[in-house]
């Protein structure tokens, strides 16, 4: 199994471009989110699914939008850019039944916004 | 709404020292505990966690952690540090599964740094 992926590593935009952040788990997990993390602030959940169709906001969802077509992927839209979305950008999964179960975090995005 | 509380932001030790990190949490109801690692420039690791029996769990890397209900406590513990467990600590909740409840949410992190 690959986990969860994460593309790309890197990435850098202007102010009010759009870009698409890739998720992908092939554990076959129900339950998926993302998070940012900022220095100081931990991590804060933006948006998360239990299933495909199924979408609902985190802590901060504001200049991102989600959909979940797929069990595997989850991909995180931001439509206009700004400085303040300038984080690293953690995708993870795990069942979602009740259970001992884990999230398990994909490699992260690095994302500069100039 | 929950909320988790790391003690402290920046801790130094020397290798060989014991390590206590803080964490409490916020929420009336049952919860799941975790820690998880951050090595630098690497993804978010799980190092142990609890969802019931024993409170004192052991988790990878000589870590272990214990949960005391009534102080709604779960710090992180190991005997002896080495300069290799230098990395960002988090310590995270959640209530369980099902929707909003199987969000974690995370405390602000502690950073662990380890002098040779």
């Amino acid at each position: 199994n690959a986990g969860v992926t994460q593309t790309p590593k890197f990435q850098v935009l202007k102010t009010g471009q759009s870009m698409t952040l890739q998720c992908a788990q092939d554990m076959n997990h129900e339950y998926m989110s993302w998070y940012r993390q900022d220095p100081g602030m931990g991590l804060r959940l933006i948006h998360y699914s239990v299933g495909a169709g199924i979408t609902d906001q985190g802590e901060v969802p504001n200049g991102y939008n989600v959909s979940r077509s797929t069990t595997e992927d989850f991909p995180l839209r931001l439509l206009s850019a700004a400085p303040s979305q300038t984080s690293v950008y953690f995708c993870a999964s795990r069942p979602d039944r009740d259970g001992p179960y884990e999230q398990y975090f994909g490699p992260g995005t690095r994302l500069t916004v100039t | 709404a929950q909320s988790v509380s790391q003690h402290n932001h920046h801790v130094i030790l020397s290798e060989a020292a014991s390590l206590e990190l803080g964490c409490n949490y916020s929420y009336g109801g049952t919860v799941n505990l975790f820690w998880y690692v951050q090595y630098p420039g690497q993804h978010l690791q799980l190092l142990l966690k609890y969802f019931s029996g024993d409170p004192l769990v052991k988790g990878i890397k000589g870590f272990e952690a214990e949960f005391i209900k009534s102080k709604f406590s779960f710090n992180l513990r190991k005997p002896s540090v080495q300069w290799s467990d230098t990395a960002e600590y988090f310590c995270a909740v959640n209530a369980g599964y099902g929707g909003s409840q199987g969000n974690l949410i995370f405390g602000k992190g502690t950073k662990l740094s380890v002098k040779p």
